[in-house]
């Protein structure tokens, strides 16, 4: 009964490669997001999808792509990974009212080498 | 634009002291303001939030959070801390405009001695 489930959880891969995240919510929330955390553990919005359109599309290298089929769901996909994309990706979801609150996944682990 | 700054990258208590883990936001408008926390190797967890209403807000595990206008603070806090509260600590503040984007601060490191 995992509200915000994320696959894979471990990734490592070469550079170069390309790789999808894959992000589905039993909440019935509207709005799915993309966070990063670096290895210095700073937290940065990515992307966000509200019923299936985009809202946020921050300062993200045009290599990721946000795919959002349905509003449960919200994957990311990198091309031609590089050493800089090694990180923890987190989805998340919430209504998109102002003050409600975001509940985060488990993390996917992304090493590129 | 908004933000929040968390002061201290690691904070050190004994068990069953009480403990504080300091947060300062700048905002134009009324703040929304939200902790959340980190076990080792897991997601972020929801612990407790400020939208409107009583200065002390209640949350999940024992903890609890101050929002102080005046000195723009949301300091969260536990009158008695345990050795499983050992953890990173995320102040945030939803951001201004039509999404519900959240602004992190930087986290701090809970480290609790036995």
């Amino acid at each position: 009964d995992t509200a915000v489930s994320q696959t894979p959880k471990y990734l490592v891969t070469q550079m170069g490669n390309d790789k999808s995240i894959k992000c589905e919510q039993n909440l019935g929330h509207d709005t799915m997001y993309w966070y990063k955390q670096d290895s210095k553990k700073f937290l940065k919005i990515m992307f966000s999808y509200n019923n299936k359109e985009l809202i946020i599309n921050e300062t993200v290298p045009n290599r990721f792509s946000p795919k959002s089929p349905d509003k449960a769901h919200l994957n990311l996909h990198i091309n031609s990974l590089e050493l800089g994309d090694s990180a923890v990706y987190f989805c998340a979801s919430s209504q998109i009212s102002s003050g409600n609150t975001i509940y985060f996944g488990e993390g996917s682990w992304l090493t590129v080498v | 634009a908004q933000s929040v700054a968390q002061p201290e990258d690691q904070v050190n208590v004994a068990e069953g002291n009480p403990l504080t883990v300091k947060c300062t936001y700048s905002v134009s408008g009324n703040p929304y303001l939200f902790w959340y926390v980190q076990y080792p190797n897991r997601g972020l967890q929801f612990l407790l939030k400020y939208i409107t209403g009583d200065n002390l807000v209640k949350g999940s595990y024992g903890f609890e959070a101050e929002f102080n206008k005046s000195q723009t603070s949301f300091h969260l806090k536990k009158p008695s801390a345990l050795v499983s509260d050992s953890a990173l600590y995320f102040c945030a503040v939803r951001d201004s405009g039509a999404t519900n984007k959240l602004i992190f601060g930087t986290g701090t490191l809970l480290a609790v001695q036995p």
